[in-house]
């Protein structure tokens, strides 16, 4: 256990639909970062967030947004879903801002 | 930009065996820092060993040790005495030294042979 929660641990929806995906950090992190990995691929940076503030930015789609609150707990909104949006959605976050601690993934299926 | 190469799209091992993971990396950055993570059926994402670039000695965790050699851009991971449990997808990744820019390579699959 990473101490890095997600939820929820599985999310299905249609076409066209506005998810919310929830991540709490392990305690004292400040650091949060989110990644796809759609089925049998790497995985694709979206984006950093440190204490509250962007740090970094990958490869996120406009339709995608993020953030952090002033509990460090962050939230990835992923709007007008599409099928190819279906993916495991993976929140990590770190102390010292290099080594990341997974959480356990957000499995969006997209229907 | 920085990139991260991993050129064994799968590999396979016999319990027991050493194999070695390929990892080749390209940055601009000085300081870096480079990782070895696994990833099982579960899916679940677990740091194996980590690697500072201004650190000369190469990084050893029990089974798994590295061989980095800076100059070449390259981070291998030996996995020592491979056991079933070793069975995992593997991705190198590299980080800036302020955590931007971390980049994670496509993996390996690892197949532990009984």
């Amino acid at each position: 256990d990473s101490g890095v929660t997600q939820t929820p641990k599985h999310l299905i929806t249609a076409t066209g639909q506005r998810v919310t995906l929830r991540c709490s950090p392990r305690s004292g992190d400040l650091s949060v970062y989110w990644y796809q990995q759609s089925l049998d691929q790497g995985l694709q940076f979206l984006i950093q967030y440190y204490n509250g503030e962007e740090r970094a930015k990958g490869n996120i789609l406009e339709r995608f947004s993020a953030q952090q609150f002033p509990d460090l707990h962050s939230e990835l909104n992923l709007s007008s879903l599409e099928l190819g949006d279906s993916a495991l959605y993976f929140c990590a976050s770190s102390v010292d801002v290099n080594e990341q601690f997974f959480g356990p993934g957000t499995r969006l299926t997209v229907l | 930009a920085q990139t991260v190469t991993q050129s064994q799209p799968e590999m396979s091992v016999q319990e027991a065996e050493t194999v070695t993971l390929s990892c080749t990396y390209d940055t601009s950055e000085s300081d870096y820092y480079l990782f070895w993570y696994k990833q099982p059926p579960s899916r679940q994402m677990i740091l194996v060993i980590r690697q500072e670039a201004y650190k000369q000695q190469n990084a050893t965790e029990n089974r798994f040790s590295v061989n980095f050699q800076k100059a070449a851009k390259s981070f291998s991971l030996k996995i020592s005495d491979s056991q079933l449990g070793d069975a995992a997808m593997y991705f190198c990744a590299l980080g800036g030294n302020y955590g931007q820019n971390f980049v994670f390579g496509p993996g390996t699959r690892l197949s532990v042979l009984p």
